[in-house]
């Protein structure tokens, strides 16, 4: 069964310094993999999608990923973290019926 | 292009009630999915639709419901409303492939009292 788990449910960071979102993944096959955004009061927003093309993943707004199949990974990072990032983050999983299987959602803070 | 659109954005209701929830895809979007959010249990998968067919089907008990219709506008039912259904329901589309880039919609806010 395909599962995937965040690792952290709060991550507070300074304005201008590094953002690490940890995310592990549980696949019986080989799945796709994709980081979404949700701002409060918005929709759910695509960052980044992993399909097999390429183990490093950039996405929007400067925030990428890395595939690490021996570790079952695929971490969100961005170099600066900038004040409009504060956000809830989602790691998601392909399912084996169409659907998206989310992980229980990171809520990045950002520091002045 | 217009983006995912759900009506109501906001619905309170009482439990045994039935409530119909809307959602228009973005124009050519042909697969549309559904989505529960709660802060308990996170996002969780209902339903996915395709050419007015159930392509896919989450967990959930058979009260839960939905349906395509020939424009690809897609309607979730749920009857007999129970105080855990309140929730925010979410509504995305894709253009046929859910495992491509979904677009959500702002989502329903149920509250169920």
């Amino acid at each position: 069964a395909q599962s995937v788990t965040q690792l952290d449910s709060h991550v507070s960071v300074s304005e201008g310094t590094p953002v690490l979102l940890r995310c592990n993944y549980s696949s019986s096959y080989s799945p796709s993999l994709f980081w979404y955004v949700q701002h409060p009061n918005k929709g759910l927003q695509l960052l980044l999608k992993y399909t097999s093309a390429a183990t490093l993943v950039k996405g929007i707004n400067g925030f990428e990923a890395e595939f690490k199949k021996s570790e079952t990974s695929f971490h969100l990072t961005k170099p600066s973290a900038h004040m409009s990032d504060a956000a809830e983050y989602f790691c998601v999983v392909s399912g084996r019926r169409g659907n998206l299987i989310f992980g229980k959602g990171t809520k990045l803070s950002v520091k002045p | 292009k217009a983006g995912v659109t759900q009506t109501p954005r906001y619905l309170i209701k009482t439990r045994g009630q039935q409530v119909t929830l809307s959602c228009s895809p973005i124009s050519g979007h042909r697969s549309v999915s559904w989505y529960q959010q709660t802060p308990g249990q996170g996002l969780q998968f209902l339903f996915e639709y395709f050419s007015e067919t159930q392509r896919n089907k989450g967990n959930f008990p058979g009260r839960f419901s939905g349906r395509q219709f020939s424009n690809s506008r897609s309607e979730m039912n749920v009857s007999t409303l129970e105080l855990g259904d309140s929730a925010l329901y979410l509504c995305a589309s894709s253009l046929a492939d859910p495992y491509n880039e979904q677009f959500f919609g702002p989502g329903t806010r149920l509250t169920v009292l």
